[in-house]
């Protein structure tokens, strides 16, 4: 059965440094991958998104993910973070279900960003 | 205002009781979803809805009954609400059925069951 696995719970990482999230997926055929944030009591938005196509995404505010089929992976960046940043993130695969489209998502990363 | 919207966003309600969830879209889209976020589980399916009197079970249906009378309304039933359905609740529309459309995500209700 398909999966989706962020091994890391809780990561904190210093205003200006470097970010990555990982995310590891289990799916038979090319995936579709997600990310998502989510702020604190808000729902989630679409960060950035791989269908096809080069492997390396740019997605928004600063945000890239390189998909890495050798590794199943598809991990979050960004090169430096700010404190607005602080929030959670969803790591989803996009697959077909009885014909129709759904995901699957990991169970989130806490990102918390120190002064 | 166009968007997803949730109603109520906060909802207390007592075990064994009637409990309904209304989520609203303005943009047309044929797909919509239920999802539940709980604490270590990340978001789960409930159910989804490809178009009107389109529904299909997803992930953790039990306990749930959805209807979709009108593309832009997908309201979520808890029959008799238990414990266990305490929750954040998430609606969830998409344009299309492939696997690479955006899902766009309402504000979400949290629900309380004493």
């Amino acid at each position: 059965a398909q999966s989706v696995t962020q091994p890391d719970i809780h990561i904190t990482v210093s205003e200006g440094a470097s970010l990555e999230l990982r995310c590891n997926y289990s799916y038979g055929a090319t995936p579709y991958l997600f990310w998502y944030v989510q702020s604190p009591g808000q729902g989630l938005q679409l960060l950035l998104k791989y269908f096809s196509g080069d492997t390396l995404v740019q997605g928004i505010k600063g945000f890239e993910a390189e998909f890495k089929r050798s590794q199943s992976s598809f991990n979050l960046r960004k090169p430096s973070v700010h404190w607005s940043d602080a929030a959670e993130y969803f790591c989803a695969v996009g697959l077909l279900n009885s014909g129709y489209s759904t995901l699957t998502f990991g169970k989130g990363t806490m990102l918390l960003v120190s002064p | 205002d166009a968007g997803i919207t949730q109603s109520p966003r906060y909802k207390i309600t007592e075990t064994g009781r009637q409990v309904t969830l209304m989520c609203h879209q303005t943009w047309s889209h044929s797909y919509m979803f239920w999802y539940r976020q709980d604490l270590g589980h990340g978001l789960r399916l409930i159910y989804y809805s490809a178009a009107a009197d389109i529904t299909d079970k997803g992930e953790v249906p039990d306990g749930y009954v959805v209807s979709r009378s009108k593309t832009e309304n997908f309201p979520l039933t808890l029959e008799s609400a238990t414990r266990s359905q305490t929750s954040v609740y998430f609606c969830a529309s998409s344009v299309g059925r492939t696997s690479y459309n955006e899902q766009f995500f309402g504000p979400g209700t949290r629900l309380t069951v004493l």
